[in-house]
């Protein structure tokens, strides 16, 4: 049971839009920022937006992401058919005084 | 460019002590204000962060394992360890060593190892 709550599966035709959910409490993303990683398949993660909202050099601006109160979201848009991956949220907690991630998104481009 | 390798024993008897190895090459793992963390990955599984220490020595663990884990570091080899004590089947995973750096005040994993699976059995 992770503590940041994430959909198990979107998906997408190419050329859409779509958004992945990330749900957490007052002591983690309530309070602290949100990291999103990339997860191609039999890769490690690759970072791909810190600080809720930035990407870091070489991500596409496709991708975009949001905070709200102890909520928080990836977009993609444009979606092409190498966005299919997993994806998962991260945030520092502060009462567990530690890194928590949530459970990872399965996105698949149909 | 910072690269990170993880190593050690793909293969572990229930109730020993598991002991991986993450060599840092392309920069000091002893310079500069980073975490040097460790992450694992059950397979069809998500991520979970196992522990951390801090170039300034201190060290955070993952509540849920803390008893079990102990992350060192080997500044004259540029590594740093995690060993897991007592481990059992439900520590077989693929294990990650990574970097947190802070980039305008925000933490987040910038670089990590292509990770290292280990299997615990007997």
């Amino acid at each position: 049971q992770s503590v940041l709550t994430q959909p198990p599966s979107a998906s997408g035709t190419p050329g859409q839009r779509v958004t992945i959910s990330c749900s957490g409490g007052s002591s983690n993303i309530g309070r602290n920022s949100v990291n999103w990683y990339q997860q191609l398949p039999g890769t490690a993660p690759k970072l791909l937006i810190y600080g809720s909202d930035q990407r870091p050099s070489g991500v596409p601006d496709r991708f975009s992401g949001s905070k709200s109160g102890t909520s928080a979201s990836l977009a993609i848009s444009g979606l092409q058919s190498e966005d299919e991956a997993d994806y998962y949220c991260a945030a520092w907690d502060d009462s567990l005084k530690g890194v928590v991630f949530g459970g990872g998104t399965q996105l698949t481009v149909l | 460019q910072v690269q990170l390798q993880e190593s050690g024993p793909g293969l572990v008897k229930p109730s020993q002590t598991l002991s991986l190895t993450c060599t840092v090459s392309g920069g000091s793992i002893s310079s500069g204000n980073y975490y040097w963390s460790w992450i694992r990955q059950p397979a069809g599984k998500g991520l979970e962060w196992i522990g951390r220490f801090y170039t300034s020595g201190s060290t955070n663990y993952n509540p849920s394992l803390k008893s079990r884990v102990t992350i060192s570091v080997d500044t004259s080899n540029n590594q740093f360890s995690l060993k897991l004590s007592s481990v059992t089947a439900a520590d077989t995973a693929v294990y990650y060593c990574a970097r947190q750096a802070m980039v305008r005040g925000v933490i987040s994993f910038d670089y990590w190892g292509q990770g290292t699976l280990v299997t615990v059995s007997s």
